[in-house]
């Protein structure tokens, strides 16, 4: 089987950073992707790493460790706008995509 | 821009009833997927499709059908629509070998 684990809440205060890690059981894995959706909104794509490492877009930086299994997603500079529920995505082949059940970050002033 | 339309914003319809949900997508896309949302449970693939006239079977395909028969539309079918088919339905694409996928708005089902 396959499965990606996050935490379900986490909340953060305004001009702070936040880590959201995510975790996974799988077979055949390829990379990992990490997708941002606000209520009511689709998902839209932040970043995704192919390879051990860290990758850094902007304020977001996603980082993935193969030995261990493990990814997770920092936020820096939190904004009030950044509320929202974060999915981390594993590929296990040419064209199949999960998704972790998610989790739904909230900034505080 | 890129734009992945999906037919229905919201939909409800009774139980046994024949569903069609259809997703269109501009950007020659090789890959699409049908997800369904629920609330603790994230995305859930339910059907995707390389190519045209092919698919594959996801996580939860029980239930439904798919059919690609031009390369930008991809549509799902209920064949008898249940009460626990209720969901927010989504359809997304992607490039071949590209990792992001680009996602409709969603069709939030209500099946009574």
């Amino acid at each position: 089987g396959q499965s990606l684990e996050q935490p379900s809440e986490v909340t953060a205060v305004e001009g702070a950073i936040v880590q959201i890690n995510c975790t996974y059981q799988t077979s055949g894995f390829y990379g990992l992707s990490w997708y941002q959706q606000h209520d009511g909104g689709a998902p839209t794509f932040l970043s995704y790493n192919g390879l051990d490492g860290l990758e850094e877009t902007g304020r977001f930086s996603s980082f993935l460790s193969r030995s261990d299994s493990y990814g997770y997603l920092l936020l820096q500079e939190l904004q009030m706008k950044d509320s929202a529920s974060y999915f981390c995505a594993g590929r296990t082949g040419a064209n199949n995509l999960f998704f972790g059940t998610g989790t739904r970050l909230t900034v505080i002033p | 821009d890129v734009k992945v339309t999906q037919s229905s914003r919201y939909l409800v319809k009774r139980t046994g009833e024949k569903v069609f949900l259809e997703c269109v997508q501009d950007m020659d896309h090789e890959n699409m997927f049908w997800y369904r949302q629920d609330p603790g449970l994230g995305l859930r693939l339910i059907y995707f499709s390389y190519d045209v006239k092919m698919k594959e079977k996801g996580d939860i395909p029980e239930g439904y059908s798919v059919s690609r028969e031009k390369k930008e539309r991809f549509s799902l079918i209920l064949e008898s629509a249940s009460t626990n088919q209720t969901s927010m339905y989504l359809c997304a694409s992607t490039g071949q070998g590209n990792e992001k996928l680009f996602f409709g708005s969603g069709t939030q089902l209500s099946v009574l």
